[in-house]
């Protein structure tokens, strides 16, 4: 299985500051790569797919990036409601896995 | 807008048989394959598999020998049953629907029903 390591595992954060989360692929999944937000009693929701791609109504400030096998998602400006878990996701090689989350805290 | 349900019993005794639906509103189940995801307490998200509306499946080689997925197309739904459950099958479990079978990406997202394996 294609393994995906996720950093930092939490982080706390300021409203404004910048913040980016990282996840490693144990080997190439080309750009197949998915951040999903998860929220207390809401589903998760996409936010970038396809490694870098926004989904259409996600705010301009969640941007993201991968080199090689690494995979980087950059929120540029903290606002109140990006206080939420967040999951990176590989769908190139079956079981498609998914990392180990990172939980973004208000400090 | 697609909305997804997730119903089944909360409370499951071990070697018992896990069944859980999936309810779609909104749209069709038709066209799409619908993903099945369970998150174990403190662990990671787990991808148990995928069934596409025409009935084609893809598992997760873990859970393979004890899981079935199936599609309903008249009632809107998508169930999951896995067999001999152990405690380790506490989770919460999600489903979710995809575009394609490879490289796509899942939305929406269901809210989750929690499943606990206990006797």
């Amino acid at each position: 299985d294609i393994q995906m390591t996720q950093s930092p595992s939490s982080l706390s954060a300021s409203v404004g500051d910048r913040v980016t989360i990282t996840c490693r692929a144990t080997q190439s999944i080309a750009t197949n790569l998915n951040w999903y937000q998860h929220k207390p009693g809401q589903p998760p929701t996409v936010l970038i797919y396809a490694a870098s791609i926004v989904q259409s109504g996600v705010p301009s400030r969640f941007s993201a990036s991968a080199s090689g096998t690494e995979f980087s998602l950059t929120i540029s400006s903290l606002q109140p409601e990006d206080f939420a878990t967040y999951y990176c996701h590989q769908t190139f090689g079956f079981p498609f896995t998914f990392g180990q989350g990172t939980r973004l805290e208000i400090k | 807008q697609v909305q997804l349900q997730e119903s089944g019993p909360g409370l499951v005794k071990p070697s018992e048989t896990l069944a859980l639906t999936c309810t779609v509103s909104g749209g069709s189940v038709n066209k799409y394959y619908w993903t099945w995801i369970r998150q174990p307490p403190g662990k990671p998200m787990e991808w148990i598999g995928y069934i596409f509306y025409s009935g084609t499946t893809n598992y997760n080689p873990s859970l393979k020998s004890r899981i079935t997925m199936s599609v309903d197309t008249s009632r809107n739904e998508v169930s999951l049953k896995l067999n001999s459950v152990t405690e380790a099958d506490t989770a919460v479990y999600y489903c979710a629907r995809d575009r394609s079978a490879w490289g796509s990406f899942l939305d929406p997202w269901g809210l989750g029903t929690q499943v606990t394996v206990s006797s």
